[in-house]
């Protein structure tokens, strides 16, 4: 079966734009969560989304938003970028919740100049 | 809010060694995540275990509850293991998402 599919792989953007970021879940995965990735911090929770809901938030600022469409398919937004927002963006789907099993995408690389 | 230790955090071996990387956690759980992570970033889950073992070929995964204490093995280590190793932990209940130790960078020398 497919897996997480996250678009695009490799992003430059400039400060103060913005950027979508794009992730498809495996086939019937309704839920859909989001990570940020750099050297400094690691790995960090974003926010996840189940059922076109936001159903937690980590600690990021609101210029970090998300959505859900109704094919399970999520976005991340992120406004007014700044040079600490260079990270790999990673999102990671699962059945219901990440006890019933959780599989990555591969990553958006986002490079903030 | 969970505290991921992980240990340690770079190991370098020589191929055929038996490796043991360590992972404890603060606060119960619902299940742990033994994930690895090549260059270049993609991310692949290894085992989820809520307890017990679990092993997939070369890879074994254990886990202590009442210690809040997991170890993954890998045996007869060989240069493409060569990764980060990454324990993350869920805590249910509606909780944050997963939360990660800081990886343990693992370098298998031919």
């Amino acid at each position: 079966k497919a897996g997480v599919t996250q678009t695009p792989r490799y992003l430059i953007k400039t400060r103060g734009q913005q950027v979508t970021l794009s992730c498809s879940p495996i086939s019937g995965h309704r839920s859909v969560s989001w990570y940020q990735q750099t050297p400094g911090q690691g790995l960090q929770f974003l926010f996840e989304y189940f059922s076109e809901t936001q159903r937690n938030k980590g600690n990021f600022p609101g210029r970090f938003s998300g959505r859900q469409f109704s094919n399970s398919r999520s976005e991340m937004n992120v406004s007014t970028l700044e040079l600490g927002d260079s990270a790999l963006y990673l999102c990671a789907s699962s059945l219901l919740t990440p006890d019933y099993g959780y599989t990555f995408g591969s990553g958006t690389r986002l490079t903030v100049v | 809010k969970n505290e991921v230790e992980q240990s340690p955090q770079n190991l370098t071996a020589q191929e055929g060694e038996f490796i043991t990387i360590n992972c404890s956690y603060s606060v119960g759980i619902s299940a742990l995540h033994w994930l690895q992570q090549h260059p270049g970033g993609g991310i692949v889950s290894l085992f989820m275990l809520s307890s017990g073992k679990k092993k997939h070929g070369r890879l074994i995964a254990t886990i202590n509850i009442q210690e809040k204490h997991s170890s993954l093995h890998i045996t007869a280590s060989h240069p493409r293991d060569s990764a980060v190793y990454i324990c993350a932990v869920y805590s249910g209940g509606g909780a944050d998402g997963l939360t990660f130790g800081k990886g343990t960078h693992l370098i298998i020398q031919p």
